[in-house]
């Protein structure tokens, strides 16, 4: 198993546009979590995403959307992109009875100019 | 509101010390706690959950709900130790979210 994958692993963009984000879990598990990392702060939580509706959402403006699909892959969706924005997006991916035990992607670095 | 509060930024110890990395909680539930660790170049991972009382890479942690603390503890540091860790929180029943405090870098010297 490849573990939590996330594409794509860098990108740069300018302000007002929009960023998709993609983020496939491991085999079985059923529970995709997204989090933003600024440097030298830990994850912040965006959503929690379980059996393709929203279970959780942290403290993000409206532009901050996601989805998760069929086969449990998820998608964060970002528009009218801030430099704020600029950070890690990392996903991560959890069995639902162990819910707080996460398996993380590497992650996807979004520079906003 | 849930908070997870780590003091340290920065820790650094000699290989063979003794090292406690602190962790204060604030949540007005019934928590799980877990401690997660980053070494250099690879993906955040999980290292110990208190709900499962091991010990991993001989590193232990303690809940203790009187002084809502998690600290993790490690009789003698090992350079292989050096990274970055992060404590987090997730309701223990009926929760989805697991919050995380800012880290702390554990730097072990030869």
């Amino acid at each position: 198993d490849a573990g939590v994958t996330q594409s794509p692993t860098h990108l740069i963009k300018t302000r007002g546009q929009h960023v998709t984000l993609r983020c496939s879990p491991i085999s079985g598990h059923k529970s995709v979590s997204w989090y933003q990392q600024v440097l030298g702060q830990g994850p912040q939580f965006i959503f929690q995403y379980y059996e393709k509706e929203e279970r959780g959402r942290g403290n993000f403006p409206d532009r901050f959307s996601a989805r998760q699909f069929p086969n449990y892959s998820s998608e964060l969706n970002v528009n009218a992109l801030l430099l704020g924005d600029s950070a890690l997006y990392l996903c991560a991916s959890s069995a639902i009875h162990r819910a707080g035990e996460l398996f993380f992607g590497e992650g996807s670095r979004l520079t906003v100019l | 509101a849930q908070r997870v509060t780590q003091p340290e930024k920065l820790l650094s110890v000699f290989k063979g010390a003794p090292v406690e990395l602190k962790c204060n909680y604030s949540y007005s539930g019934s928590p799980e706690l877990f401690w997660y660790v980053q070494y250099s170049r690879q993906r955040l991972q999980l290292l110990l959950r208190h709900i499962s009382r091991e010990s991993i890479k001989g590193f232990t942690a303690d809940l203790n709900k009187g002084e809502t603390s998690f600290h993790l503890k490690k009789p003698f540091a090992q350079e292989e130790d050096s990274a970055m860790y992060y404590c987090a929180l997730s309701p223990l029943t009926g929760g989805f979210k697991t919050i995380f405090g800012a880290g702390t870098r554990l730097f072990v010297k030869a």
